[in-house]
This record gives structure tokens, sequence and C-alpha cells, in this order.
């Protein structure tokens, strides 16, 4: 059962921002990064966001990512069609394990 | 281009014991942490541990008991042996590397396409 917590969905209409949050503790979130990864169903997850906010060359500035506390965002702002796919948050807690978001599933409508 | 590939049976007994391979091409296996990540049907990824390719490894606390993983530098490769396997064990399994920040582990770069495992009673 994951520690992190975010919202099952979220969607837009194409052209809108999309914000998804999740949620953790101070041994996670509040003491390590955050990262986000995107996975178009039927494919490997792919990283989005690394070290909070910090884009991996060749993902769109159109997502981006903050942190505050023991809580993070992920912003995709000019909504696309291909930006249909789940979104997960992650974080390293104090122990060197690796927690998932429990995921968010966007949808273009 | 660095790539993973993962190889094993795609169908486990229940009670005995899932064994996967991934192999990494295009680069060395050195300097980086090399996980285990596996997704049911239909639900979130579960992190399931890391090696450090000097042969370090670190598991998930639930999973710890029944979980093993090793590396094979001189083959570029690492594995995941999963004993006991039960019904709640049917995934797909991904192999992922991981990148290193000060010496801490940091994000999972490079993944492969994903090992479907089923394990039938």
């Amino acid at each position: 059962q994951s520690v992190l917590t975010q919202p099952p969905s979220a969607s837009g209409t194409p052209g809108q921002r999309v914000t998804i949050s999740c949620s953790g503790s101070s041994s996670n979130i509040g003491s390590n990064y955050v990262y986000w990864y995107q996975q178009v169903p039927g494919t490997a997850p792919k990283l989005l966001i690394f070290r909070n906010n910090q884009r991996p060359s060749g993902v769109p500035d159109r997502f981006s990512g903050s942190k505050s506390g023991t809580s993070a965002s992920l912003a995709i702002s000019g909504l696309r069609s291909e930006d249909e796919a789940d979104y997960y948050c992650a974080a390293w807690d104090d122990s060197l394990s690796a927690l998932f978001g429990t995921g968010t599933k966007v949808t273009v409508l | 281009q660095v790539q993973l590939q993962e190889s094993g049976p795609g169908l486990v007994k229940a009670s005995e014991t899932l064994s996967l391979t991934c192999t990494v091409s295009g680069g060395s296996i050195s300097s980086y942490y090399w996980s285990w990540i596996r997704q049911p049907p239909g639900k979130g990824l579960e992190w399931i541990g890391y090696i450090y390719y000097s042969g370090s490894p670190n598991y998930n606390a639930s999973l710890k008991s029944r979980v093993t993983i090793s590396v094979d530098t001189s083959k570029n490769q690492f594995s995941l042996k999963l004993t006991s396997v039960t019904a709640a064990d049917t995934a797909v399994y991904y192999c992922a590397r991981g990148r290193h920040w000060n010496d801490f582990p940091d994000a999972f770069d490079i993944w492969g396409q994903g090992t479907m495992v089923t394990v039938s009673s």
C-alpha cells in the first residue's frame, strides 16, 4: 500500500492547465526529492521530472514540478492529446526505500 | 543508447521461485543503482529493491524475506529471485536504471519494456 497519495483522476480540454497533487510525510517527501513518471497504457513508465523540478532532456517545458513541505505537484500546461496517460509521483524514504504514489489518470476531453 | 531487457519465465507455479534477469546493453552496469519494480494488472507501481553495481542490495521491507537481487558485472546483467510466490505476485516486472546524486539513489531514468509474470495455482 502506497504512502504517497494522489487523486485517482484529472482531466482538461486541449490547451488547459492540469495540476496533480502528491501527498506524503516528513520521512519521504518532507526530507527527500520528488520524482514524476508518465506511463502511457501498455508501455513502461518514463521519467518526467527529477529532483522536484528538473526536466530530463527531451521533456517539454509544459511539464513542471514543485514541492512544498510534505506535498508536491505536477503541472501540465497547454494540455495536449498525447498527454493522456497515468502519472506517478515517487520519493525515497529515509530508509532508502523507493515509494510510488497511487497514480493519477489524466484524460484529455 | 543504454537499453534494458527483462527475460525469464512468464508463468510460475504458486509456492515456487520467480527468477528474472535484466540485460544492460549499450552501456556499463557500473556506477548506477539497478532496480526491480512491478505493477499488478490494473494497479500502481511497487518498488521491489535495488542493487548497487558494487553489490550492495536494498529491499522493500514488505518483500525482504522473499527477495534476492544480484548483479553480474561480467555479463552486464542483474537478476531477481522471489521465493514462495502466490497469485498476489502476478504482475508486469520492470527492471530500471537508477542514477545517484551525492551518493544517494536518484531517479529511475531508463526502464526495460517489462515482462508479464503470471503465478498459476
